[in-house]
């Protein structure tokens, strides 16, 4: 079945950079993009940015632009999130989720488990 | 940038049907998705392009869309759907979720 397996919690200080993974299985890697989504604790899910699996095009959210990258890893069936300049308020619930549909009209499934980034001093 | 507005929480008797709505301009006009976030879980689609099951998601489950008001429907409510629910839409190229809307499961 389709699954994606993320990588585990991460505790960053201030400043630092944080890296997770989300490992695909069950589907044609290349077939679907993957989102990035964060979720403060108690708040709706926002999206981060997306990267075409094929080709590696990226596209980010205002929100989070200049900080975070989404690169793949095709060989390994792996997306991966880097959001740096870290600060208290980027701590929260980080998910990859496959694109279903037509960019603009799509959803997505499924999502990854999430990972726990706990950004303190 | 375009709004999208739930309730903050809506309350059922076990075995009664809700209905959870999810509010933009002109919605009517767009897909809309719909998810569940059980508490400590990532969330799971349960309704595509306003009225679709994916497998898997029992038939109490049913979307419709109309101006604007989209509309998730609970059938036969169960303990188990006690959940935040999300709608989703897209402005442009941008992803936008609602508010979210917490069912409890009287």
């Amino acid at each position: 079945q389709v699954q994606l397996v993320q990588s585990e919690a991460e505790v960053k200080k201030p400043g630092a950079s944080a890296k997770v993974s989300c490992k695909a299985s069950g589907y044609t890697f290349s077939g679907h993009a993957m989102y990035w989504m964060w979720q403060a604790p108690g708040q709706r899910p926002e999206w981060m940015g997306r990267i075409n699996v094929a080709n590696g095009d990226t596209k980010y959210s205002e929100k989070f632009q200049g900080r975070v990258t989404i690169t793949r890893d095709i060989s390994a069936n792996t997306v991966f999130m880097e959001l740096s300049s870290l600060r208290l308020e980027d701590t929260g619930l980080y998910y990859c989720a496959r694109s279903v549909g037509a960019t603009g009209e799509g959803w997505f499934d499924p999502w990854g488990q999430g990972t726990q980034v706990i950004v303190s001093s | 940038s375009y709004d999208l507005t739930q309730p903050l929480s809506v309350s059922v008797a076990l075995g009664q049907a809700a209905r959870l709505t999810c509010g933009g301009q002109a919605i009517t006009y767009k897909s809309v998705h719909w998810y569940r976030q059980r508490p400590g879980q990532a969330p799971v689609l349960v309704i595509y392009r306003d009225t679709n099951r994916p497998s898997g998601i029992p038939e109490r489950f049913s979307g419709s869309n109309s101006e604007n008001t989209a509309t998730l429907t609970l059938n036969s409510v169960q303990a188990g759907d006690e959940a935040d629910y999300y709608c989703q839409v897209w402005d442009g190229t941008a992803v936008v979720f609602g508010g979210g809307t917490k069912l409890t499961v009287l």
